[in-house]
């Protein structure tokens, strides 16, 4: 079975710019959750979504992250414009239906210059 | 709110030695209980997990018993090796409170352990 999918794994982007990172669930998990990770803040949830519909955002730091879930198959998430403070590992969960272990991506570890 | 708080690191140890990650949680409902481990330059990996009072998470030789009178659920393993060298995370989550809804995990920061050989 293929796990959670991330893409890219690496991002390096100037200042200013639009990044967006996507992310494959797992056939049959039904929800979808992105995480970043910071060396100051640890790990924190930024949104999930079930069936596609975003359930909670109130972890996005403000307008210039969004994230969609145009279909059960792939979620992205972007920030535009990005700032330094966005650098991070950035990690996609996804779940079965009626269940709550996560398993995670690899991650994107993104670099905002 | 609900929160997950572990002892901080970086836990050092020594290669067959006994080791304890402490975890307590603030909880205001039943939650279940989890230990993610997250190896270097890679994604958050599931180790254990108990669902109820009293259960007792085990696998690959790392234990945690579900204790609501301490609200613990701290990680051991009888003789760490150096493939143990990791990030542990403790969490909790709640049972999804609507059919085919899965729960969000609430994570603790993060202990860090080093196996020296």
């Amino acid at each position: 079975d293929a796990g959670v999918i991330q893409s890219p794994r690496h991002e390096v982007t100037e200042m200013g710019q639009e990044v967006t990172l996507r992310c494959k669930p797992i056939s049959g998990h039904n929800s979808l959750f992105w995480y970043r990770q910071t060396m100051m803040r640890g790990l924190e949830l930024l949104i999930y979504f079930n069936n596609n519909v975003p359930i909670d955002d109130s972890g996005m730091p403000e307008d210039r992250f969004s994230a969609k879930m145009p279909n059960a198959s792939f979620s992205t998430l972007k920030i535009q414009p990005s700032e330094p403070r966005d650098s991070a590992v950035y990690f996609c969960a996804s779940s079965k239906p009626v269940y709550n272990e996560q398993f995670f991506g690899p991650g994107t570890r993104l670099t905002v210059l | 709110g609900d929160s997950v708080t572990q002892m901080e690191g970086p836990v050092t140890l020594s290669e067959e030695a006994f080791l304890t990650i402490n975890c307590t949680y603030t909880a205001t409902g039943y939650p279940s209980l989890f230990w993610y481990v997250q190896y270097p330059g890679e994604g958050l990996q599931l180790l254990l997990k108990a669902t109820k009072a009293d259960d007792k998470g085990s696998n690959k030789g790392f234990e945690a018993t579900y204790r609501k009178e301490t609200t613990s659920f701290h990680l051991e393993k009888g003789s760490v090796q150096v493939s143990d060298s990791a990030v542990y995370f403790c969490a909790l989550s709640y049972p999804p409170p609507i059919y085919n809804q899965g729960g969000k995990l609430i994570f603790g920061q993060g202990t860090e352990l080093s196996v020296k050989p």
